[in-house]
């Protein structure tokens, strides 16, 4: 199973919104409603932002949301804050019980 | 509270074994599947594999196939990952990781534990 392919680094300035691809295939991302982001900061265990596409965990601020067409989701922030700033990967179900995470990708906030 | 509290640091030579563990609270163990997640130095996120404590069911990611091996005891609520003869690129942190709401997603990991394999 391969990496999903996310951009290594995306920016924004605060109170922007910026979004985040994470593309699969149709065994992956596309196949399945199991995409979930998660937040990891520098020293700290990742966070999960976004589960099933779209839905938000309890305590998760709702200018998260995520989003799915075709082989490609999406993390989505709005308003964008400085402690948004952090390592971003997306993950995807790719069938016989498998995962696989994105590679990653590096939102600075300007 | 859910919690997983994974075992120290440690520093090992290449050909050595090691079993490390993660101790869980807070929800009923034999029910969740638990994931490991390796994170090499200034890399990325690799889903390694999982175990359901409750029968011992195993998937492994297939580059870590033979690499590793997942247990879990029930009786004290920890689950295990074994590394028969460590090499150098083993050294990474490593996560444990609930995998929760059905098993369809990741919802609490615990803090780590780094491996250093060093001649």
């Amino acid at each position: 199973q391969s990496a999903l392919t996310q951009p290594a680094s995306v920016s924004g300035s605060p109170g922007q919104s910026i979004t985040i691809s994470c593309t699969g295939s149709s065994s992956d991302v596309g196949g399945y409603n199991l995409v979930s982001w998660y937040q990891q900061k520098p020293g700290k265990a990742p966070k999960l932002m976004i589960f099933e596409v779209t839905e938000r965990p309890s305590g998760v601020s709702d200018r998260f949301s995520g989003s799915k067409s075709g082989n490609t989701a999406s993390l989505t922030i709005s308003g964008l804050q400085a402690e948004d700033e952090a390592d971003y990967y997306c993950s995807s179900h790719v069938g016989d019980s498998i995962w696989v995470f994105g590679g990653g990708t590096k939102l600075t906030v300007l | 509270e859910v919690q997983l509290e994974q075992s120290g640091a440690e520093v090992k030579k290449p050909g050595e074994s090691l079993k490390i563990s993660c101790r869980a609270s807070g929800y009923s163990f034999s029910t969740h599947w638990i994931a490991w997640v390796r994170q090499m130095p200034g890399k990325g996120l690799e889903w390694m594999g999982m175990i359901f404590p409750g029968d011992s069911d195993t998937r492994y990611s297939p580059p870590f196939e033979g690499q590793v091996a997942m247990s879990a005891e029930t009786s004290t609520a920890t689950a295990h990952l074994h590394f028969s003869s460590l090499k150098a690129a083993d050294t990474a942190m490593y996560y444990c990781a609930r995998q929760g709401f059905g098993g369809n997603s990741i919802d609490y990991w615990g803090q780590g534990t780094l491996i250093t394999v060093s001649s």
